[in-house]
């Protein structure tokens, strides 16, 4: 009930084309998802994140959807850049509580 | 406004040995996690500190262990070190103040063992 499945494993997309992730999760007392990237050599960083009181958070090329009664939950990137290439993980969490993380997306995008 | 930083940013140790790990969280922050990060997956709760006491822990042995100073840094310790323990040492930092606040992350300890 602690797990977040995220998919694909990998991604491979043209310049200027959509990247779709998708996470689900089974505990309904989570409460916070965010999304993180994470490019070789690094620590994971914050992209975006939503509540499960909204459906549809916007910011620049970057949207999350959220689904509470499918209890799922994507990120879109827009018009992806070959600097989009990175590792992205989704995680939930329950207020401060521990982040649990998915398996990760290797995304590469392609000029 | 320097974010979370962790040393060493490698670390080379022997099976059996004893490794302490250190992380500064970002300025303004209280709280430090530590997380586990095998190659090809995603980071794995390990502990959470507040107020210098252990507010949380993950699925680790007691082996793994922590401390958080009066100024918010942190340190994990890990005894008798097993290949498996190879991995991303990963901190983050987050403050108390309010609800879904952003866990922010170092850049990690890449800690190996022969």
């Amino acid at each position: 009930q602690q797990q977040v499945k995220q998919s694909p494993q990998s991604l491979i997309v043209q310049k200027g084309g959509i990247s779709i992730i998708n996470c689900a999760y089974e505990n309904t007392a989570f409460d916070y998802f965010p999304w993180y990237q994470q490019f070789p050599g690094k620590g994971p960083a914050l992209l975006i994140a939503i509540r499960p009181d909204v459906s549809e958070k916007k910011e620049g090329r970057f949207t999350i959807s959220f689904n509470k009664s499918a209890k799922q939950f994507s990120l879109h990137i827009m018009d992806s850049q070959p600097g989009d290439s990175a590792t992205y993980f989704c995680a939930a969490s329950k207020d401060t509580d521990k982040l649990i993380f998915g398996t990760g997306t290797r995304l590469q995008v392609f000029p | 406004d320097a974010g979370v930083t962790q040393s060493p940013t490698h670390l080379i140790k022997t099976r059996g040995q004893q490794v302490t790990l250190r992380c500064s969280p970002k300025s303004g922050h209280d709280t430090v996690s530590w997380y586990q990060q095998a190659l090809g997956q995603g980071p794995q709760f390990i502990f959470q500190y507040y107020e210098e006491e252990e507010r949380q822990r993950g699925n680790f042995p007691d082996r793994f262990s922590g401390h958080q100073f009066p100024n918010y840094s942190s340190e994990l310790n890990v005894n008798a070190l097993l290949l498996g323990d190879s991995a991303l040492y990963l901190c983050a930092s987050t403050s108390s103040g309010g609800s879904n606040q952003p866990q922010h992350f170092g850049d990690g300890t890449r800690l190996s063992i022969l």
